[in-house]
């Protein structure tokens, strides 16, 4: 199984919205609506921001949101704060009952 | 509140099998609501999911790593395992293991729960 493809770097002003696609094929991202998406400060875990696509566990930010076209889903994160810097990796199930991450995104807030 | 605490040796000789245990706390790894995975980082570098079971015992794993896995469960110590054989240096690094819950209409929620980590080096 390939990896998603996600770009390998954005960024942002405190207060702007950003955007990371995340990209695979029919038989992964565009075939089930098992999207989530973590997120990963240096050193430590990743954190669940988001499952089947857009919805949010509980306590995280309502500045996080998710959605899906065909076989690229994205995150949007809204009124970027310092503390969203981070790397986000998206994550999908597969036709070969896995899951595949991406390749990581590292989102600088400038 | 549930907790993973991944252990086991830091340090493996090439060619020699890795082997890392999960323990699960605060819940039980028998529920059926739960997969219980592994997934690795090397330095520097991006998430790879490794592998999945179910308390049942049925598994999973990542195609580019399957004729060298294992990953089993241990229901009497709450606990769920991973052996990788054959380890090289390019299996250096973080090992996490993780809970991907599936609610009562059998959707999966993600991995909602993962362990600290634990670095795994492998050299001579």
């Amino acid at each position: 199984q390939s990896a998603l493809t996600q770009p390998a770097s954005v960024s942002g002003s405190p207060g702007q919205s950003i955007t990371i696609s995340c990209t695979g094929t029919s038989s992964d991202v565009g075939g089930y609506n098992y999207v989530s998406w973590y997120q990963q400060h240096p050193g430590k875990a990743p954190k669940l921001m988001i499952y089947d696509v857009s919805k949010r566990p509980s306590g995280v930010s309502n500045r996080f949101s998710g959605s899906k076209s065909g076989n690229t889903a994205s995150l949007t994160i809204s009124g970027l704060q310092a503390e969203d810097e981070a790397d986000y990796y998206c994550s999908s199930y597969t036709s070969s009952s896995t899951w595949v991450f991406g390749g990581g995104t590292k989102l600088t807030v400038l | 509140q549930v907790q993973l605490q991944e252990s086991g040796p830091g340090l493996v000789k090439p060619s020699e099998t890795l082997s890392l245990t999960c323990t699960v706390s605060g819940g039980s790894v028998s529920s059926g609501s739960y997969y219980w995975s592994w997934i690795r980082q090397p330095p520097g570098k991006g998430l790879e999911w490794i592998g999945y079971i179910y308390y049942s015992g049925s598994t999973n794993y990542n195609p580019s790593l399957k004729s060298r896995v294992t990953i089993s469960v241990d229901t009497s110590k709450n606990q769920f395992s991973l052996k990788l054989s054959s380890v090289t240096a390019a299996d250096t690094a973080v090992y996490y293991c993780a809970r991907v819950t599936q609610d009562s209409s059998g959707y999966y929620m993600g991995m909602d729960v993962w362990g600290q980590g634990t670095t795994v080096t492998v050299s001579s």
